[in-house]
């Protein structure tokens, strides 16, 4: 089976960095991603992982553990607009299906 | 443009109802997805399909049915077996390639009352 967690909720204060972790276990693996949801809109990809190490896009970085099986998300620079739920998905051994955690809720305050 | 456009936004339905929910991309690709999403609850998929003519369930096909007749196109069913059929429901497409991610559409709001 397929097994995602993260946080349920983070509150982090403009301008500041905050990382958010993700744990997976998997029957095999395939990849690493992070998705940006706002409330009501769909999700839009942030990230890809598959080999181990960090991956900088900006404000954004994901890093990959696939020893410990562990992602985490970095944003810097928060901004309100960044106030969104992050969700961690990961794909299996010669599969296209992802399997989702549940979203990590991220709160941006002045 | 390219992308996937589900319709409508909204959708009302009375209890024993089917009702469609309508998915089209014009970004070529081979793989389409329907999930379904609740309040704090991450994306559960319901169906799948890899090419024209196949579909595969998901973890929570119960209630739901598909087809994919063109590459195009991939309509959702909610039917009247549906035990708690109100959520939102997303449809996605990916390209060939394990390193590709998946589109996602707008997203259709179901009320059933």
């Amino acid at each position: 089976g397929q097994n995602i967690d993260q946080p349920t909720e983070m509150t982090a204060t403009e301008g500041a960095i905050v990382q958010i972790n993700c744990t997976y276990q998997t029957s095999g693996f395939n990849g690493l991603f992070w998705y940006q949801q706002h409330a009501g809109e769909a999700p839009t990809f942030l990230s890809y992982n598959v080999l181990d190490g960090l991956e900088e896009k900006g404000r954004f970085s994901s890093f990959l553990s696939r020893s410990k099986g562990y992602s985490y998300l970095l944003l810097k620079e928060l901004q309100m607009k960044d106030s969104a739920s992050y969700l961690c998905a990961a794909s299996g051994a010669g599969s296209y299906q992802l399997t989702f955690g549940k979203g990590t809720k991220l709160s941006v305050i002045p | 443009d390219g992308g996937i456009t589900q319709s409508p936004k909204y959708l009302f339905r009375k209890e024993g109802q089917n009702v469609t929910l309508s998915c089209e991309q014009n970004l070529n690709h081979d793989a389409m997805y329907w999930y379904r999403q609740d309040p704090g609850q991450g994306l559960r998929l319901i169906y799948y399909s890899q090419i024209v003519n196949d579909f595969q369930k998901g973890d929570i096909a119960e209630g739901y049915s598909v087809s994919r007749e063109k590459k195009e196109s991939f309509p959702l069913t909610v039917t009247s077996a549906q035990k708690n059929p109100t959520a939102f429901y997303l449809c996605a497409s990916r390209g060939q390639g394990i390193a590709y991610e998946q589109y996602f559409g707008p997203g259709t709001r179901l009320t059933v009352t």
